[in-house]
Parts: structure tokens; sequence; C-alpha cells
């Protein structure tokens, strides 16, 4: 089936550690995103792709890093730096043209706890 | 910077009536997307609708609908016949097609929609 997959849908992170949440699509789209969402919040953009080998800042990029060595992965790596990593993490994707090209899709989650 | 506002933090509806989201909007630009999306417990997000800015017509998507009044800058989303399947978190966005800042969506904090059996 064609979509956006996450994984892992629940992990937990000790104080210190660096962890990456994955996220593959094979939808063909060029863009893809990573957001985060906090309980009784919207989400925020932490960084987003247009192309590959190339990436931006969203709103609450710090402690966040990316990549996107191809064009059907984008995986988002929590660094210790992030002070408050505990939340929902939701990554996207969208074609440039046509026209679907200015809606996004969402995979399912990850849930990241901090423990 | 563009802002989306969902007044309502929560809605209670009754199976088979109609219920109205609020959401307004604060943009500079002339030319953008709008979207509701929904929520389900499953936290999938999960497309209701969508609105190009330079259409006058309102969407439409089965029992779906919106209002968009451009000058008013709202975007109100109408459910008709509600069923116990919308319960969910209704979140309103914004896209930007004017190039300028970070691409994505701008997004409100939700309103929580209850379906009363």
């Amino acid at each position: 089936d064609g979509g956006i997959t996450q994984s892992p849908k629940y992990l937990f992170r000790k104080e210190g550690q660096n962890v990456t949440l994955s996220c593959e699509q094979n939808l063909n789209h060029d863009a893809m995103y990573w957001y985060r969402q906090d309980p009784g919040q919207g989400l925020r953009l932490i960084y987003y792709s247009q192309i590959v080998n190339d990436f931006q800042k969203g709103d609450i990029a710090e402690g966040y890093s990316v990549s996107r060595e191809k064009k059907e992965s984008f995986p988002l790596t929590v660094t210790s730096a992030q002070k408050n990593p505990t939340a929902f993490y939701l990554c996207a994707s969208r074609h440039h043209t046509g026209n679907s090209g200015n809606t996004i899709y969402f995979g399912e989650g990850s849930w990241l706890t901090v423990v | 910077a563009q802002t989306v506002t969902q007044s309502q933090p929560e809605m209670s509806v009754q199976e088979a009536e109609t219920v109205t989201l609020s959401c307004t909007y604060d943009t500079s630009e002339s030319d953008y997307y709008l979207f509701w999306y929904k929520q389900p417990p499953s936290r999938q997000m999960i497309l209701v609708i969508r609105q190009e800015a330079y259409k006058q017509q309102n969407a439409t998507e089965n029992r779906f609908s919106v209002n968009f009044q451009k000058a008013a800058k709202s975007f109100s989303l109408k459910i008709s016949d509600s069923q116990l399947g919308d319960a969910a978190m209704y979140f309103c966005a914004y896209r930007s097609l004017s190039g300028g800042g970070a691409d994505g969506l701008t997004f409100g904090k939700g309103t929580h929609l209850i379906i009363q059996p």
C-alpha cells in the first residue's frame, strides 16, 4: 500500500540519549516535513525538506536534526540538547506540483517519552 | 507570520444534528490554501477538506462543507448529519503560496468535537 510509514510507534529515551525517528514514504512525494504535537496544542513545524540533500529549519528546530539522503526517507534525530522532547511526532509529505500539490499528507505518528 | 485561531476548545452536538466549527486566520497574503484536518483518538491526521483562496465557491466533501469569508479571514467547517465517527479533534490549517518564509502548514490549537448519541 502507498503511504507514509513512521517507526517506531512508541519510543522511550533516557536522559542524555539521542534517538532517531524513521519516516519513509512511497508516494513519490517531493517535500517532507516533521511536526511536533504537545497535549492541547496544534502541530508545530520542526524541519522540512523540499528536495534531496536539502532541508530547512521550521519554527522549533533547536535540539533536532534531520537528513534527506533519499527522496523517500526523512529521519528525525532528537538530540540530548532538546530539553523537553516528550511529545507526539508526525511526519508528512506532499507533491510539488499537480492538483494535490498543495495538500500535505501525514503518517500515523510516533510517541516519544523521556524516562 | 501567519496565525490561525480556533476559538472553540470543545464543541458538543447530538448525533444527526449539524455543527459548525470556527476558524479565523491572520495573513497579509492573497494567495494561500486553507485546510481542515481531523485527528481521531488514533492520532493520525486525516484531511477533511481544503479551500483555495482564489476560489470564491465554498468547498464541499459529502457531509462536510466550509464557509470561506476571505475579507473577514474566516474559514468555518460545517458538519451535517453528525455521526459518532466524526468525534475527534479538528484542526484548521493555513498554507502560504507566496514562497516566503517556511514551507508547511500553520495550525490552530484545535477543537475537540463530541458527538452525543
